[in-house]
């Protein structure tokens, strides 16, 4: 069955460090994969997603993720975290039009 | 241009009791999908709605059904509400049924 695992539930950096959140999936064919972002008491915000093409993806907020097929994993970088990037971080793949959610990382951001 | 609306935003009830959760997508989005996040966890599809028939559904019991209007709006209502149906309900809607998703900021239900 398609899964999505996000290793870590909460990491905490400081103010302009770098970040990497970490995201496995299960899934047979190629993936589309998505990155959201949950503020406390926030519906979901799209960060970028992966269709094909590219394996690089830019999106908003400075945030950008790499697929890398032969380890399963899409994380998600950004190379300087500010602190309002303090939130919930949700990695996805879809599969029949319907998404597949892990379970989250918390970023707790220090100044 | 509106975003995604969801009501109520909160609410309580107890346990047998039914509930019903409200959905107006965003302008020019026809599809509408809900989803179940419990605290702590990622959320969990429920179903999806268009041309106000249910498309597909996830893994969640005959007590929660849903309706989509012809103004595309949608509704989801739980019955027999269990303590564990406590949770925040994210509406999301598309243009299509395939279409990028754009999520409301959710109806938290607790079940007392």
């Amino acid at each position: 069955a398609q899964s999505v695992t996000q290793p870590d539930i909460h990491i905490t950096v400081s103010e302009g460090a770098s970040l990497e959140l970490r995201c496995n999936y299960s899934y047979g064919a190629t993936p589309y994969l998505f990155w959201y972002v949950q503020s406390p008491g926030q519906g979901l915000q799209l960060l970028l997603k992966y269709f094909s093409g590219d394996t690089l993806v830019q999106g908003i907020k400075g945030f950008e993720a790499e697929f890398k097929r032969s380890q399963s994993s899409f994380n998600l970088r950004k190379p300087s975290v500010h602190w309002s990037d303090a939130a919930e971080y949700f990695c996805a793949v879809e599969n029949t039009d319907k998404l597949i959610f892990g379970t989250g990382t918390r970023l707790q951001v220090f100044p | 241009d509106a975003g995604v609306t969801q009501s109520p935003t909160h609410l309580i009830k107890t346990r047998g009791q039914q509930v019903t959760l409200r959905c107006s997508p965003k302008s020019g989005h026809d599809t509408v999908s809900w989803y179940q996040q419990a605290l702590g966890q990622g959320p969990q599809f429920i179903f999806q709605y268009y041309e106000e028939e249910e498309r597909q559904r996830g893994n969640f019991p005959d007590r929660f059904s849903g309706h989509q209007f012809p103004n595309y709006s949608s509704e989801l209502n739980v019955n027999a509400l269990l303590l564990g149906d406590s949770a925040l309900y994210l509406c999301a809607s598309s243009q299509t049924p395939t279409g990028e998703l754009f999520f409301g900021e959710g109806s938290r239900l607790t079940v007392l």
